[in-house]
């Protein structure tokens, strides 16, 4: 039973360019959220989809957006990059209902230079 | 904005001991999740305890909530050297859509 998986692992970007991470959430899961960890803090949270739309969004600017597909796989956007942007950006996937805990995959290590 | 705070931020202990980390939050909570993370890797669910729950066990770890003072704690029993992690506590205040506030962790290190 795969579980969470996120691609790339690694990607270096310029300022101002645009980066597209991948998400495939465990099998069974309807439900994807994305955070952003810098280093040596938690996880922020991005925001959440369900049934293809977003249903929540944390302290994040439009420049970040996100769309889900049928098969409930996600993706993270994020326009033009600043150097804050560096971080650990996680996929987690989950059941819709509200205490289900949440899946992670190992992350996209995004290094903007 | 980081919900929880834990303490203490490092703890090191040597292997066979109990390590015990602490929680602080700000506002009401549906449930309090504690999360382990190695080594900049993925986040991987510990155990989850609803607001109206007290204390928790799984397998070593025990967990308590105290929802008067806003507070957690963490007991791992036994430590073991694959025990050495970041450890994170997560509250979620709302409904399902909702998305998870974590802390900045505890870096728990086990000496052999």
């Amino acid at each position: 039973d795969a579980g969470v998986t996120q691609s790339p692992t690694h990607l270096i970007k310029t300022r101002g360019q645009q980066v597209t991470l991948r998400c495939s959430p465990k099998s069974g899961h309807d439900t994807v959220s994305w955070y952003q960890q810098a280093l040596g803090q938690g996880p922020q949270f991005i925001f959440q989809y369900y049934e293809e739309e977003e249903r929540q969004r944390g302290n994040f600017p439009d420049r970040f957006s996100g769309h889900q597909f049928p098969n409930y796989s996600s993706e993270l956007n994020v326009n033009a990059l600043l150097l804050g942007d560096s971080a650990l950006y996680l996929c987690a996937s989950s059941l819709v209902q509200g205490s289900s805990p949440l899946h992670f995959g190992n992350g996209t290590r995004l290094t903007v230079t | 904005s980081q919900q929880g705070e834990e303490d203490p931020q490092a703890l090191s202990i040597q292997e066979g001991e109990n390590a015990t980390m602490n929680c602080s939050y700000k506002t009401s909570i549906n449930n309090l999740q504690w999360y382990r993370q190695n080594s900049g890797r993925g986040l991987v669910h510990l155990i989850l305890i609803r607001s109206n729950e007290r204390e928790k066990h799984s397998g070593r770890l025990r967990v308590t909530l105290d929802t008067s003072k806003k507070s957690s704690s963490l007991l791992i029993t036994a430590s073991r050297a694959a025990d050495t992690a970041s450890y994170f506590c997560a509250t979620l205040s709302g409904g399902g859509a909702d998305g998870l506030t974590f802390g900045k962790g505890t870096h728990l290190i086990i000496q052999p």
